[in-house]
């Protein structure tokens, strides 16, 4: 069974502070690795897709990348209207599409 | 760009109750999915349809129901509605195995 575990659960940084968001993954077999951003009361936002190790993609401040076991979102230079939920999902080989979340980072940034 | 379009947003039930929950996928997407997310909670995988067809099935109760129509549709249906389904649900779809796009959600709440 895919599993997803996430860390720090929350992370708190003033504006400019630079931090990473962990995402350990379990997968039969990685169809791709999703990074999603949520706000409260809202639906899941796509950010990005990574697929092999050694993978990064950027958008504005945030990156992400990929290992055999981890991916990390980067954040740089964050402002407070980055504070949300990121949440990271996997799709493996045993399933037909669906995505399996980990529990999400709330990230707040504060000026 | 169109997008997921969920309903209702809110949806307010007595326990023993009967709820649908309607979903209308982004055009040309053939695949659809159903998650349930609880109070800072993962969202957690119910069902999925591709091209109307069951693909995926999750942590869906008995008492819930779920088809995709021939115009692509979605409905869930929840009988006998308990406390503890009172939740976010969202639907999401795909073109194929590409990324998933979430609606809004709906918000049920069984008093």
């Amino acid at each position: 069974e895919d599993q997803v575990t996430q860390s720090p659960e929350a992370l708190r940084l003033q504006e400019g502070e630079s931090s990473s968001l962990n995402c350990s993954y379990t997968v039969s077999g990685l169809r791709g690795l999703f990074w999603y951003r949520q706000d409260p009361g809202k639906g899941p936002e796509f950010l990005f897709t990574l697929y092999s190790a050694g993978e990064e993609k950027e958008k504005e401040r945030l990156k992400a990348t990929l290992t055999k076991k981890e991916s990390f979102l980067h954040i740089t230079a964050p402002k407070p209207e980055d504070s949300a939920t990121y949440l990271c999902a996997v799709r493996g080989t045993g399933t037909a599409s669906k995505l399996t979340f980990g529990t999400g980072t709330r990230l707040q940034v504060t000026l | 760009a169109a997008g997921v379009i969920q309903s209702p947003r809110h949806l307010i039930k007595e326990k023993r109750e009967t709820a649908t929950l309607k979903c209308y996928p982004i055009p040309r997407h053939d695949t659809v999915y159903w998650y349930q997310q609880g109070p800072g909670q993962d969202p957690q995988f119910l069902i999925s349809f591709y091209e109307k067809m069951q693909s995926d099935k999750g942590s869906i109760p008995d008492r819930f129901s779920a088809q995709q129509f021939s115009d692509y549709h979605s409905e869930l249906n929840m009988s006998s509605l308990e406390l503890g389904d009172s939740a976010l649900y969202f639907c999401a779809s795909s073109l194929g195995t590409e990324k998933l796009f979430f609606g809004s959600g709906t918000q049920l709440s069984v008093l």
